[in-house]
C-alpha cells in the first residue's frame, strides 16, 4: 500500500524567507502526487499536482514542487514566504483515478508558522 | 472550476441521535466521492469510498453501521453518523473526483460536536 511521509511536523520561517516542505512517498510506480493547504477549520485547497511530464510543477500562490523519482520525493518550495502562507500543508498520493486505485492518501501534515 | 459543497458546516447534536452530512458536486458529475475524518491538528483519515449506485467501500476499522454512506446520484453523497456519541465528534470532509481536471475537489468540511 502506498504511504506518504512528511518528516517535519512544524516549521517556522521569517516572512520573506524561502521555504521547503518535504514529502516522501512509498509506491512502486509513479504515483499521482498532490500538495494541499488547509487553513484552520477550513477544507483543503489544491496547490499543485504532478501526474507525468516535467518534474518541476508550478502551482498557485507562487508555490512549486519537484518530483524526484530517485528519492521518492515531492518537495514543496516557495522562494519568498508571506504571512498569509501560515497554514497546514498536506502532501498526498494516489495510484490512479479508476478502479480501486483512486484513494487519496495523506501525509501527517506540516504546520507552517510565519514570523513577521 | 470543480466545486464541492458540503453541508452543514457545523452541527451540534445530542448523544444517541443521528446526523446527516451532505456532499454535492455543483458543476460536475462525480461517480466517486470520498469521506475523510480529521482529528484536531491531525491529518485526514480516509473513512470510505462512495461510488454512485453501489455500496460504499469502507476502510479497515471504520464501522459501516455507524457511518452510513449513500451515493444515490452523480452529484450527491451523504454520510449519516448513527447513534452519535461524543467520540464521534470530529471534522468530516468529503471530496470528489472530477474527470475533467483529474483532480480531487474537497468540500469545506463539517464540524460535528456530540454532546
Amino acid at each position: 500500500a502506498q504511504s506518504v511521509t512528511q518528516p517535519d511536523i512544524h516549521i517556522t520561517v521569517s516572512e520573506g524567507a524561502s521555504l521547503e516542505l518535504r514529502c516522501n512517498y512509498s509506491y512502486g510506480a509513479t504515483p499521482y502526487l498532490f500538495w494541499y493547504v488547509q487553513s484552520p477549520g477550513q477544507g483543503l485547497q489544491l496547490l499543485l499536482k504532478y501526474f507525468s511530464g516535467d518534474t518541476l510543477v508550478q502551482g498557485i500562490k507562487g508555490f512549486e514542487a519537484e518530483f524526484k523519482r530517485s528519492q521518492s520525493s515531492f518537495n514543496l518550495r516557495k522562494p519568498s514566504v508571506h504571512w498569509s502562507d501560515a497554514a497546514e500543508y498536506f502532501c498526498a498520493v494516489a495510484r490512479g483515478f479508476s478502479g480501486g486505485y483512486n484513494k487519496l492518501i495523506f501525509g501527517a501534515g506540516t504546520r507552517l508558522a510565519v514570523h513577521p | 472550476g470543480a466545486v464541492v459543497s458540503q453541508h452543514p458546516s457545523r452541527v451540534i447534536c445530542k448523544s444517541g441521535t443521528s446526523v446527516k452530512i451532505e456532499c454535492r458536486s455543483l458543476d460536475f458529475q462525480a461517480t466517486t466521492m470520498f469521506w475523510y475524518r480529521q482529528f484536531p491538528k491531525k491529518s485526514l483519515m480516509l473513512m470510505a469510498t462512495s461510488n454512485e449506485g453501489s455500496k460504499a467501500t469502507y476502510e479497515q476499522g471504520v464501522e459501516k453501521d455507524k457511518f452510513l454512506i449513500n451515493h444515490a446520484s452523480l452529484t450527491l453523497s451523504t454520510l449519516t453518523v448513527t447513534s452519535a456519541h461524543p467520540e464521534d465528534s470530529s471534522f468530516y470532509i468529503c471530496s470528489a473526483i472530477s474527470s475533467t481536471n483529474y483532480g480531487y475537489t474537497f468540500g469545506s468540511g463539517t464540524r460535528l460536536t456530540v454532546v
